[in-house]
C-alpha cells in the first residue's frame, strides 16, 4: 500500500517568515492533494497537483510536485496567524479506484508565533 | 448551500455501548466516504458508499463496524460494543460523483468519539 511521509511533523515559525512542508510518497504519485485542517475541524482543500513539475499558487501558498522524486512541497511566504493548523498531503493511488483510494500523510502541525 | 454535516460533534460512550455517527452529504452529492483519524496518526480511509450501496469497505474493521447510506436520510457509521481504541475523530466526506480528484471531496467537521 502507498505511504506518505510528511516532514517536519511540527513547525513553529515566527509571523512573517517563510516555511516549507514536504510530502514524500513510497510509490509513484498519480495525483497529490494538499489539505489544511484547523484544530477540531474538517479538512479544507488547498491544491491538487497531477503533472510532474507542476506548480500551483493560491495567495501566499505555493505547492510543487516533483514526480520523479515522488515528492511534493508546500511553501508559505510571509506566514500569518491564519496559516496555523495541520497540513495534510493526500495521494491518489492511481489504481482506478477513484477517491476511495486516497491515502493521507500524518500531517504537519504548523504554529505561527506573533 | 450547507456543507457536509456531521453529528454529533462530540460523542462519549462507555466500553460496550454502541456509537452511531451521522453524516449528511452536501446537497446533490450521492457519494460518501468515511475516514478515521487516530491520535498521532494520519487520516485513514474506512468505507466508501453510494446511495444504498457499499462500494469499498476495505479500510473498515471486519467486526463491530458497519456503515450504511440509505435512499433517504444520512449516512450512518455504526460501531458496536465500543472499546477504548475506537476513540478517534471520524470524518465524513462527500462528492457529486466517483472521483479521482481529491478536490471534489468535501469534508465535514468530524465527530470526536471518546470511549470511557
Amino acid at each position: 500500500s502507498q505511504e506518505l511521509e510528511q516532514s517536519p511533523q511540527s513547525l513553529i515559525v515566527q509571523e512573517g517568515k517563510n516555511l516549507t512542508i514536504n510530502c514524500t510518497s513510497s510509490k509513484t504519485l498519480y495525483g497529490l492533494y494538499w489539505y489544511k485542517q484547523k484544530y477540531g475541524e474538517g479538512l479544507i482543500f488547498l491544491m491538487m497537483l497531477q503533472k510532474g513539475g507542476e506548480e500551483k499558487s493560491h495567495e501566499k501558498i505555493t505547492a510543487k510536485l516533483d514526480e520523479k522524486k515522488q515528492q511534493s512541497s508546500l511553501h508559505i511566504t510571509a506566514s500569518q496567524p491564519s496559516h496555523a493548523g495541520i497540513y495534510l498531503c493526500g495521494a491518489d493511488t492511481g489504481a482506478g479506484g477513484g477517491a476511495d483510494g486516497l491515502t493521507f500523510g500524518k500531517g504537519t502541525h504548523l504554529i505561527i508565533q506573533p | 448551500n450547507a456543507g457536509v454535516m456531521q453529528n454529533p460533534r462530540h460523542l462519549v460512550r462507555r466500553r460496550g455501548q454502541e456509537a452511531r455517527l451521522r453524516c449528511s452529504p452536501m446537497k446533490g452529492h450521492s457519494h460518501v466516504y468515511w475516514y478515521r483519524q487516530l491520535p498521532e496518526e494520519g487520516l485513514k480511509f474506512m468505507v466508501y458508499l453510494q446511495k444504498e450501496n457499499i462500494i469499498d469497505e476495505s479500510g473498515m474493521p471486519k467486526e463491530r463496524f458497519s456503515a450504511e447510506f440509505p435512499k433517504e436520510g444520512p449516512s450512518i457509521l455504526r460501531i458496536q460494543q465500543v472499546v477504548r481504541g475506537d476513540s478517534a475523530a471520524y470524518f465524513c466526506a462527500s462528492s457529486p460523483s466517483r472521483t479521482v480528484g481529491g478536490e471534489k471531496l468535501f469534508f465535514g467537521s468530524g465527530t470526536q468519539l471518546s470511549v470511557l
